[in-house]
């Protein structure tokens, strides 16, 4: 099976502008979890979707939001972008059957703001 | 709530030398346990998990890892360190569809 592929991989955009990331989870894979990663807070939980809602939310403001899609496909969109906003976003996929999961990682999109 | 610790920001290791790497966990009921690596300006890779059953795991790259319930530890070892192992590891909870990860431990392998 392809793995979780994230688009795209590298992003500079400037401070105000807005940015789509895009996440296709593994095949059979329901769940979809973003997450973004930075040197000084590590691994920080965005939000989380399964069957094109979002069951699960982190602490961040409302600029960062996301959606799936009917084939699982998941987009995060992160409007009015700030210099903090600059990290590695990973996107995660699960099966999730209602018992022990397993999240499996794409590459992630590495944004940088200017 | 859930939390993971990571007590080792970052460790340094000979070539050859063994490793372990540890992992705290605070959580109510019996945990589900991952270890997962990253190479720098890569995604993370699963290297084991723990469900339930025997507590010793084994994974892929020669990594085991021990749940130990009554420490509240799943520590990670490799007996003999290869310099394509310097990467960042991550301990990892979940809970149903929810995942806390540790701060990471940076790994340095001197030749």
């Amino acid at each position: 099976k392809a793995g979780v592929t994230q688009t795209p991989r590298y992003l500079i955009k400037t401070r105000g502008q807005q940015v789509t990331l895009s996440c296709s989870p593994i095949s059979g894979h329901r769940s979809v979890s973003w997450y973004q990663q930075t040197p000084g807070q590590g691994l920080q939980f965005l939000f989380e979707y399964f069957s094109e809602t979002q069951r699960n939310k982190g602490n961040f403001p409302g600029r960062f939001s996301g959606r799936q899609f009917s084939n699982s496909r998941s987009e995060m969109n992160v409007s009015t972008l700030e210099l903090g906003d600059s990290a590695l976003y990973l996107c995660a996929s699960s099966f999730w059957s209602g018992g022990p999961d397993t999240q499996y990682f794409g590459p992630g999109t590495r944004l940088t703001v200017l | 709530a859930q939390s993971v610790t990571q007590p080792d920001i970052h460790i340094t290791v000979s070539e050859g030398a063994s490793l372990e790497l540890r992992c705290n966990y605070s959580y109510g009921a019996t945990p589900y346990l991952f270890w997962y690596v990253q190479s720098p300006g890569q995604g993370l890779q699963l290297l084991l998990k723990y469900f339930s059953g025997d507590t010793l795991v084994q994974g892929i790259k020669g990594f085991e890892a021990e749940f130990k319930r009554s420490q509240s530890s799943f520590n990670l070892r490799k007996p003999s360190v290869h310099w394509s192992d310097a990467a960042e590891y991550f301990c990892a909870v979940g809970q149903g569809n929810q995942f806390y990860f540790g701060t990471g431990t940076s790994l340095t392998v001197i030749p």
